[in-house]
């Protein structure tokens, strides 16, 4: 079946220190991998996606994220976090059923709390 | 700006009423797609729609209706056969093929009275 998990339902790290969100995901043939921010009360902003080339992929507001084939991941990354990145981030990828469908699956999403 | 717009913001569901979420589009996208936001539970497909005047089940869509009868416009239609209607909804387009992003608005609560 396919599948995206995020294993951490909540990430805290300080201002200023490096940040991880973790996600793997269960596709058949090859990605499409999308990273999700979400602010409360509001809708989902897109963030940066993989869908072939370099394995480290440079997105919105300072994140990069890192397809890693082999161990079917993309940790989605920024070297600095600020305050205003606590959020609720979703990893998605597209649902392969054929066709030019864009249909998503998406994980249960990762509450980022940055602490000044 | 393009972008996508939901109404209403807030909306109140009677016991045995069929409430109309609006959906509205002008990024000239083609496809269209309806979420269910539960807490902890990530989002849910509803329904979606590739072109005018066709649309698809996905994975939730018992309960709920859909129409697409301009490219602009995808409205969604909780009947009363939803019995756990309480959520957050969330619309989104996307030009096809499969490779680009999802643009979503800004979503509609919906809460039972």
């Amino acid at each position: 079946a396919q599948s995206v998990a995020q294993p951490e339902d909540q990430v805290n790290v300080a201002e200023g220190n490096p940040l991880t969100v973790k996600c793997t995901y269960s596709v058949s043939g090859n990605p499409y991998l999308f990273w999700y921010v979400q602010y409360p009360n509001r809708g989902l902003q897109f963030l940066l996606k993989y869908i072939t080339g370099d394995n480290l992929v440079k997105g919105s507001y300072g994140f990069e994220a890192e397809f890693n084939k082999s161990q079917t991941s993309f940790h989605l990354k920024k070297p600095s976090a600020l305050v205003s990145d606590s959020a609720l981030y979703f990893c998605a990828v597209r649902a392969n059923y054929g066709g030019a469908t864009n249909k998503l699956i998406f994980g249960t999403g990762t509450l980022l709390a940055v602490q000044p | 700006d393009g972008g996508i717009t939901q109404s209403p913001k807030y909306l109140f569901r009677k016991e045995g009423q069929n409430v109309t979420l609006s959906c509205e589009q002008n990024l000239n996208h083609d496809a269209m797609y309806w979420y269910r936001q539960d807490p902890g539970q990530g989002l849910r497909l509803i329904y979606y729609s590739q072109i005018v005047n066709d649309f698809q089940k996905g994975d939730i869509a018992e309960g709920y209706s859909v129409s697409r009868e301009k490219k602009e416009s995808f409205p969604l239609t909780v009947t009363s056969a939803q019995k756990n209607p309480t959520a957050f909804y969330l619309c989104a387009s996307s030009k096809v093929p499969g490779n680009q992003p999802q643009h979503f608005g800004d979503g509609t609560r919906l809460s039972i009275l």
